[in-house]
Parts: C-alpha cells; structure tokens; sequence
C-alpha cells in the first residue's frame, strides 16, 4: 500500500513568487491536513480537508491557501512568496477528520531566496 | 490559548538505558493525544494514539501515559537504541465540531549514544 506521496521533494523560489505543492493520500484516504515545520516554530497547523471541503484552519495569513480534489489529492498554494515561508511542508493524511491515525509524508522543502 | 510544552528539550543517554520524556498541554475540549517520532529530514510517524479514557499504551519499547486531570503525558523508552534517536513530537487534538484541530509541541531531540 503506497504512502503518502509529496511533490515536488525540493524546491527553490524568490520572493514575490507562488508555489503549489502537491499531496497525493493513501488510497481510501478522504482526510488530507498540511503543516509547516520550521526550526524555530516547531509543527504548525496550516489548514485539513475532508472530503473537497476545507474543516479546519489554522493562524495563516490569507497568501496560504488550499484545495482537495474529488479523489482526495490535495494542493497548497503559497502567494506572494516571503522569506520566512521557507521551512518544510508537510501532508499528513487519515481515514476520517475524526480521531483517526495521521500517516505524515515525506514533505517538501520550499527555500524562499 | 491551546498550547503543548514538552520537556527536556534535548536529552542525551547511552545506548540500553531508559528515558522518559514529557509533555504538558493546555488544550480544549480535548480529542486525543499522540506521540510522533520524527526522523531528520523525514515526516513524523505515529507512535501512540490515546483518547481521554486511556491512561496508558504501548508500542513496542515505547510506552505513553496519560493524565487527563493533570494534563500531563509521559513518553517512555525502554532499553533504547541507536535508531531511537530522533525528536519526539507530542501533540494533542482539540475537536472542533467540523474536525480535529491539532496544536504541536516543539519536540524533545533524543540522541542514544554507544
């Protein structure tokens, strides 16, 4: 049973930029949430969707958004790319928006120059 | 405001020894509590998942408790390895009506050394 898959696994932009980063969930997977991860800041809840619909979001600014697709792959985009957007994104995906287990992709790596 | 903090925030120990590594947490109405480990460079893993009416659960070497009245978890591991090292995220799940809102602790970096 394939995991969750994120692409790209790297990838570098400047400032002022947009960047989409794609999460593909374990298959039978409705629930997809994605988080940033920076040294400083630890793991931070971005925002989960089940089902196309997004349930939860966390403290962002409007420049990050997102949207899950009918057979649940999901993307991230981040507008007006800052500096201090560049940290580790992760997917994390699960059965349901309940209490389910969480499997975690490998991430993306976003460097903001 | 819903918070996780976790302590020590590094810890060192030799290979075959115990350690336990803790978190506390501010967070409601509470849903469940997990543990993750988390590889340099990889995605977390989960390790335990515990609701309120659990107060203990193992996996393998690693065993977590839960006091839901203190707002207090323990992660425990026993006779630790090279491959244990790694940091330890705990995090704990507020439901929300509409999902899980999920509020992370900042992690204890465990290095086992030989």
């Amino acid at each position: 049973k394939a995991g969750v898959t994120q692409t790209p696994r790297y990838l570098i932009k400047t400032r002022g930029q947009q960047v989409t980063l794609s999460c593909s969930p374990i298959s039978g997977h409705r629930s997809v949430s994605w988080y940033q991860q920076t040294p400083g800041q630890g793991l931070q809840f971005l925002f989960e969707y089940f089902s196309e619909t997004q349930r939860n979001k966390g403290n962002f600014p409007g420049r990050f958004s997102g949207r899950q697709f009918s057979n649940s792959r999901s993307e991230m985009n981040v507008s007006t790319l800052e500096l201090g957007d560049s940290a580790l994104y992760l997917c994390a995906s699960s059965f349901s928006a309940g209490t389910g287990e969480a499997f975690f992709g490998q991430g993306t790596r976003l460097t903001v120059v | 405001k819903n918070q996780v903090e976790q302590s020590p925030q590094s810890l060192i120990i030799l290979e075959g020894k115990n350690c336990t590594l803790q978190c506390n947490y501010t967070v409601s109405p509470f849903s469940n509590l997990r543990w993750y480990k988390q590889d340099t460079g990889r995605g977390p893993v989960s390790l335990t998942i515990m609701t309120f009416s659990e107060n203990t659960k193992s996996n393998g070497r690693y065993t977590a408790t839960l006091d839901a009245d203190t707002k207090q978890s323990s992660l425990h591991i026993t006779a630790s390895q090279l491959s244990d090292s790694a940091s330890y995220i705990c995090v704990v799940s507020a439901w929300t009506g509409g999902g899980n809102k999920l509020t992370f602790g900042t992690g204890t970096q465990l290095k086992v050394e030989l």
